[in-house]
């Protein structure tokens, strides 16, 4: 079965300092890509994904992420963090072929970040 | 609108109670999960329905029981739950149940067990 590792888990960073979160996945072949971020208090929002095409994926807020297919990786970067980005973020691989179905969501075990003013 | 409702937030039960907690989205998505958080881990997929038809359950105890009775609602239904059965339960819901179909996450129901 696929597995998700994040290697940081708990991030501490000033404000305006850049952020890269690390996430690799298990084996590759075909697999769609989420980062999603978890705000205090508030549920699981989607910040980027990628399925194909440009392996360098634009999400909101900023976000961005990329595909290194021979790395088994997903990295999340910020150029410039604000304090408002404090929250839990969550990589995410979807495995169609993992032969638990195609609705088969495997999460990361998180990496929390906490922005300092 | 990419919004998953989840009532009630918060929920406090005896083992030897029974209650059911209710997921809805107006979105037109056909397939919807159940998954269960614990503090500081990540979502574990519970249960899937894709079209009205549970999909995939995941070795899920038999004290959790999904019913989805349309398209716009899921529910779960908890019974004789254990103390360590107390954790985040999260909804979700996508366009369709294809691996490129993201879901998109209700802000869930905390559920506490005495």
């Amino acid at each position: 079965a696929q597995s998700v590792s994040q290697h940081n888990h708990h991030v501490i960073l000033s404000e305006a300092a850049s952020l890269e979160l690390g996430c690799n996945y298990s084996y590759g072949g075909t697999v769609n890509l989420f980062w999603y971020v978890q705000y205090p208090g508030q549920h699981l929002q989607l910040l980027l994904k990628y399925f194909s095409g440009d392996p360098l994926v634009k999400g909101i807020k900023g976000f961005e992420a990329e595909f290194i297919k021979s790395k088994f990786s997903f990295n999340l970067r910020k150029p410039s963090v604000q304090w408002s980005d404090t929250a839990e973020y969550f990589c995410a691989v979807n495995d169609p072929y993992s032969g638990a179905g195609s609705y088969q969501l495997t999460f990361g075990k998180g990496t929390k970040l906490s922005v300092i003013p | 609108d990419t919004e998953v409702t989840q009532t009630p937030k918060h929920l406090v039960m005896g083992m030897t109670n029974k209650k059911s907690l209710k997921c809805e989205q107006h979105m037109g998505h056909r397939a919807m999960y159940w998954y269960k958080q614990k503090a500081k881990k990540p979502p574990e997929l519970m249960f899937v329905y894709s079209y009205e038809k549970l999909s995939i359950n995941e070795s899920v105890p038999s004290r959790f029981s999904p019913e989805c009775p349309n398209s716009s609602l899921l529910n779960l239904h908890l019974h004789a739950l254990q103390p360590e059965d107390s954790a985040l339960y999260l909804c979700a819901s996508s366009q369709g149940a294809g691996p490129t179909d993201t879901q998109y996450f209700g802000p869930g129901t905390r559920l506490t067990v005495l």
